[in-house]
């Protein structure tokens, strides 16, 4: 089945540095990656879509400056959480649906979860 | 008003019990989706409903586009069900908005 291989699965970075997370879609193409944010005991919240070859489209109240989202290609999309703050220490995960199969639900990562410090 | 809602939050039952989980949301969606939510935080998808009723092995689900209602059940719970239950809806652009989700423990 459908693989989203999301890296790294734990971080731990010091304030005002920056973090880059990585999500490959292995075996299916992804023309659209989602990036979400989950708060403890809180639900997933979208943070920003991430299309191939263009700009993410990012959710109102996200800081598109601060969580650079890059989707070079059909199967990577990096989110690089800029100048990080213990506020923004959270679990993050992507998801993608394949392109050719959008019948078929969502695909997700295993997620990440950042610590800032 | 959460635009999706899910009940309960919190669910012990008892290795065997059949297990509902319901699902509202507040306007029209593409599709619903049923997630799990294991404690790592790893998200497996588990259904994706646009009408009517899906089966696979223990787990259905079912909705209803006209009470904007949908269902998960699970048939003969075994403790390895134990998860957070996640139902989101849907909506244009591929769009994904998530209920708070339901923690389900099933006790050997």
């Amino acid at each position: 089945g459908a693989v989203v291989s999301q890296h790294p699965s734990r971080v731990i970075c010091k304030s005002g540095t920056s973090v880059k997370i990585e999500c490959r879609s292995l075996d299916f193409q992804a023309t659209t990656m989602f990036w979400y944010r989950q708060f403890p005991k809180q639900s997933l919240m979208l943070m920003a879509t991430s299309n191939e070859g263009s700009k993410a489209t990012y959710e109102q109240g996200v800081e598109k400056d601060k969580f650079l989202i890059n989707h070079a290609s059909l199967t990577l999309s990096t989110l690089t959480v800029t100048s990080a703050h213990p506020e923004d220490s959270s679990f993050y995960i992507c998801s993608a649906r394949d392109h050719w199969t959008q019948s078929y639900g969502y695909t997700f990562g295993s997620g990440t979860r950042l610590t800032v410090v | 008003k959460n635009e999706v809602e899910q009940s309960p939050q919190n669910l012990t039952a008892q290795e065997g019990e059949f297990i509902t989980i319901n699902c509202s949301y507040s306007v029209g969606i593409s599709a619903l989706h049923w997630l799990q939510q294991h404690p790592g935080g790893g998200i497996v998808s588990l259904f994706m409903l646009s009408s009517g009723k899906k089966k696979h092995g223990r787990l259905i689900a079912t909705i209803n586009i006209q009470e904007k209602h949908s269902s998960l059940h699970i048939t003969a719970s075994h403790p390895r069900d134990s998860a957070v239950y996640i139902c989101a809806k849907e909506t244009s652009g591929s769009r994904l908005t998530f209920g708070e989700g339901t923690q389900l423990t099933v006790n050997p």
